[in-house]
């Protein structure tokens, strides 16, 4: 049974698309996480909410659009697509939002714009 | 401005040897660190962690050891098996904030 998950796995879309993904976590925990790793593999925290509220908003374009149904989802939407945004995005989450918690990592889903 | 870095993207090492796997960082107000372990169409996994205030961690086979005045952390894997290859990650956060992730390294593990 998967803990943390994310649709789609793989997205292939055209430049000044709108795409989104998904996630959902079975563990109960309070916070979530989306991070986006590049190419040069860094792995980069873009949002973090906290009980449906958002506490961590990185300097991400507000092309992205973090939403959460309730503490279970954290959907992200990305407007407008363009080349620089294929990348692997990962969902995460943990118990509670001190990164002193262990985060548990979704699959990642691989997004390439053309 | 990377305020972790993983100098060396790969690291090949014989069965039943000693992995070393290293993390410098440059912000000295991390106060925790973690390392994370990634197998590929996986997300990280935590491994093991360490508070600024201690100078190791250990579990089972995994040592985590921590240098402040050299802003450096190392992951001990002894002895080293073929399950272990996959791609780790150093992280560092201040005060329960944000975890800063390094870019990795490929550990090969050789039978």
């Amino acid at each position: 049974d998967t803990a943390v998950s994310q649709t789609p796995k793989y997205l292939v879309t055209q430049m000044g698309n709108d795409k989104s993904i998904k996630c959902e976590q079975n563990l109960g925990h309070d916070t979530m996480y989306w991070y986006k790793q590049d190419s040069k593999k860094f792995l980069k925290i873009m949002f973090s909410y906290n009980n449906k509220e958002l506490i961590i908003n990185e300097t991400v374009p507000n092309r992205f659009s973090p939403k959460s149904p309730d503490k279970a989802h954290l959907n992200l939407h990305i407007n407008s697509l363009e080349l620089g945004d294929s990348a692997v995005y990962f969902c995460a989450s943990s118990p509670q939002r001190s990164s002193y918690n262990e985060q548990f990592f979704g699959p990642g889903t691989r997004l390439t714009v053309l | 401005d990377q305020q972790v870095k993983q100098n060396s993207p790969s690291l090949s090492v014989q069965e039943g040897r000693i992995s070393i796997l290293n993390c410098d960082y440059t912000n000295s107000m991390f106060d925790y660190f973690l390392w994370y372990k990634k197998y590929p169409a996986e997300g990280p996994t935590f491994l093991i962690s360490i508070s600024s205030i201690k100078d190791k961690n250990e579990d089972g086979r995994f040592t985590v050891f921590l240098n402040k005045s050299a802003k450096h952390l190392s992951l001990h894997i002894v002895p080293s098996q073929p399950g272990d290859s996959a791609v780790y990650f150093c992280a560092a956060s201040v005060q329960g904030n944000k975890l800063v992730f390094g870019a990795g390294t490929i550990l090969r593990v050789k039978s």
